[in-house]
Order: structure tokens, then sequence, then C-alpha cells
């Protein structure tokens, strides 16, 4: 069993800048959320795709937008990136169905904004 | 609004002691309440979970404590050991658009278990 992979693994972007964070689901899961961690905080949901549409979004501007592939694949991508943007970008898979499975995270993307 | 209220921010327990971390919820429509440990660099990993049609469940070591009435839920960790050591999170979820759907996490508890 495959678990979930995000790449890259550490970013270093500028403020103002687009980045694209990339997201591989568990074998198996059709869904994906996005979370972003701050330092010292706990993951804040940032939004869910499944079949490939956005299934709720948290409460983050709409320059955080994200896609959901055939293979459940899914990417994130942020707009005019923001110092307070700098944070640990989560992926968790799960399966929606008639068993619903918890959230399995990947081990993040650092993101780092100067 | 911080929806899931944790305590405490860390805690310093002796190898072979109890571990007991705190959370509280304000929101009612809140049915599933899992805990995560996260380890420096990686990603929370699923612990244990609770749904409120019971007031305790065990798995190992671990235990989860639930009081609807009081809206409050506690991870007990018995005979801590120095590998227990991690960041621990307690969310919590409801049930639009799937049980799993928006976790809503407490801001953690920073656990060191000395030898």
């Amino acid at each position: 069993e495959t678990g979930v992979t995000q790449s890259p693994t550490h970013l270093i972007k500028t403020r103002g800048q687009q980045v694209t964070l990339r997201c591989s689901s568990q074998s198996g899961h059709n869904t994906v959320s996005w979370y972003q961690q701050a330092l010292g905080q706990g993951p804040q949901f940032i939004f869910q795709y499944y079949r490939e549409e956005e299934n709720g979004r948290g409460n983050f501007p709409p320059r955080f937008s994200g896609l959901q592939f055939p293979n459940y694949s899914s990417e994130l991508n942020v707009n005019a990136l923001e110092l307070d943007d700098s944070a640990l970008y989560l992926c968790a898979s799960s399966l929606t169905g008639l068993n619903n499975s918890p959230l399995h995270f990947g081990n993040g993307t650092r993101l780092t904004v100067t | 609004q911080q929806q899931v209220k944790q305590s405490p921010q860390s805690l310093i327990v002796q190898k072979g002691g109890i571990s007991i971390i705190n959370c509280a919820y304000e929101n009612t429509a809140f049915d599933y309440f899992p805990w995560y440990q996260q380890f420096p660099g990686k990603g929370p990993a699923l612990l244990i979970a609770i749904r409120p049609d019971v007031s305790e469940k065990k798995e190992g070591r671990f235990t989860i404590s639930f009081n609807k009435s009081a809206k409050q839920f506690s991870l007990h960790i018995m005979d801590s050991q120095p590998g227990d050591s991690a960041t621990y999170f307690c969310a919590a979820s409801g049930k639009s658009g799937g049980s799993n759907y928006k976790l809503t996490f407490g801001k953690g508890t920073l656990l060191t278990v000395n030898p």
C-alpha cells in the first residue's frame, strides 16, 4: 500500500510569486484534502476535492486554488504569495463512500516566502 | 473563533507515567473526534478516534475518554515511553460532506517523556 506522497519537500519563493504543490493520494483513496500548518499551530483546512470538484473550502482567499485529476492526485496553487503563506502544506487522502476512511496525511511541503 | 481548545500546550512525563491531554469543543454538530500524533518533519498520523455514541475507546496504551454533555474529550497514554515524545493534536469534524470532512484541529500539545 503506497502512502500519500507530496512534492517538493521544501520550497523557497519570493513574495508575489506563484507556487504549485503536488500530492499523490494513497492507493484506493478518492478524496484529497489540503491543510496549512503554521509553525507551532494545528493544521487548518484549506479545501477538499472529490470526483475532481471542490467539495468544501475553509477560510482561505481565492488565490488558493486546487485541482484533482482522474487518478485522484491533486495540486494546490497559491498566487500572489504573501509572507504569511510560509507554512507546512499538508495533503491528506481518504476514501469517501459507504465506509468513509480516516484522513491519511503526507509529510508535507515546507514553503518559505521571503 | 477557536472551535477546538486543547490543553496543556506542553507536557513533561516520566517514563512509565500517564500522559493526559484534554480538548473541548463548541460545535454540537461535531460527530467524529480523532487524535493525531506528529513527529518533527512528518505529517500527522492517526492514533485513535471516537464517535459520540461511546464514552471511551481503548487501543493498546491509548485511550480516548468522551463526555458529550460537557463537550470534552481527552487522550490518555498509559505507560508513557520516550518514543511517545511528539506533538499530539485533537480534532473534530461534522457530517457535512462525509464523516471525515473538514477536520478542525486543536493547537497541539508537545509531549516529552523523560527516560
